[in-house]
């Protein structure tokens, strides 16, 4: 069975500062993993997808994320941190595009002046 | 840009009602699925549904659940005799059409069901 390992609860870091969110999965095969947001009192937005292929992925809102088998991780990571990005971050991961989604905890990001 | 809507955005139900969750998945969208979130925990997932019939079911989905898909647009969770532990944020999700099937879910922005 698959499972999620987010390490950080919260996150608190400065407008403009650099950003690294944590995500260790378990899986036997090569997974398919996906980072999704959460704003206050809105649904899930996905922010980028890993399914093959070159290990560094592009996302939304200047967000990337890059797999690392030997690692088991897929950590998410923006260079510049906006006051809108602070939200609740999920990853998720899953055998197939179409199968069911397997979350970690979440980390929640505040972001400071 | 195509979404996920869900209605209501909250519903307010007495223990033992029975109550019902409403979708609209992406129109060409095949695979449908709920999800629920309860306060400060992460989410979880309840049922998967695919060519009219439930393709995966965890733990929670026990026989108090069911899914239908009434029409061509609509997908809906019943909830037969509510409990309180059943208050959460329902979270609808959609993914793949006939070109692509592997493509990630795309979620709706959830029913809150509170319990009372």
């Amino acid at each position: 069975a698959q499972s999620v390992t987010q390490p950080d609860i919260h996150i608190t870091v400065s407008e403009g500062a650099s950003l690294e969110l944590r995500c260790n999965y378990s899986y036997g095969a090569t997974p398919y993993l996906f980072w999704y947001v959460q704003s206050p009192g809105q649904g899930l937005q996905l922010l980028l997808k890993y399914f093959s292929g070159d290990t560094l992925v592009q996302g939304i809102k200047g967000f990337e994320a890059e797999f690392k088998r030997s690692q088991s991780s897929f950590n998410l990571r923006k260079p510049s941190v906006h006051w809108s990005d602070a939200a609740e971050y999920f990853c998720a991961v899953g055998v197939s595009g179409n199968t069911p989604l397997v979350f970690g905890k979440g980390t929640r990001l505040s972001v400071i002046a | 840009e195509p979404e996920v809507t869900q209605t209501p955005s909250h519903q307010v139900t007495q223990m033992g009602q029975e109550v019902i969750l409403r979708c609209v998945p992406i129109s060409n969208h095949l695979y449908f699925y709920w999800y629920r979130q309860i306060l400060g925990q992460k989410v979880e997932f309840l049922v998967s549904f695919y060519n009219n019939e439930i393709s995966e079911k965890s733990e929670i989905f026990d026989d108090q659940f069911s899914v239908e898909r009434p029409d061509g647009s609509n997908f809906t969770l019943k909830i037969r005799s509510t409990k309180l532990e059943d208050s959460a944020m329902y979270f609808c999700a959609s993914s793949g059409d006939r070109d692509e099937a592997n493509q990630p879910q795309h979620f709706g922005d959830g029913t809150r069901l509170s319990i009372l």
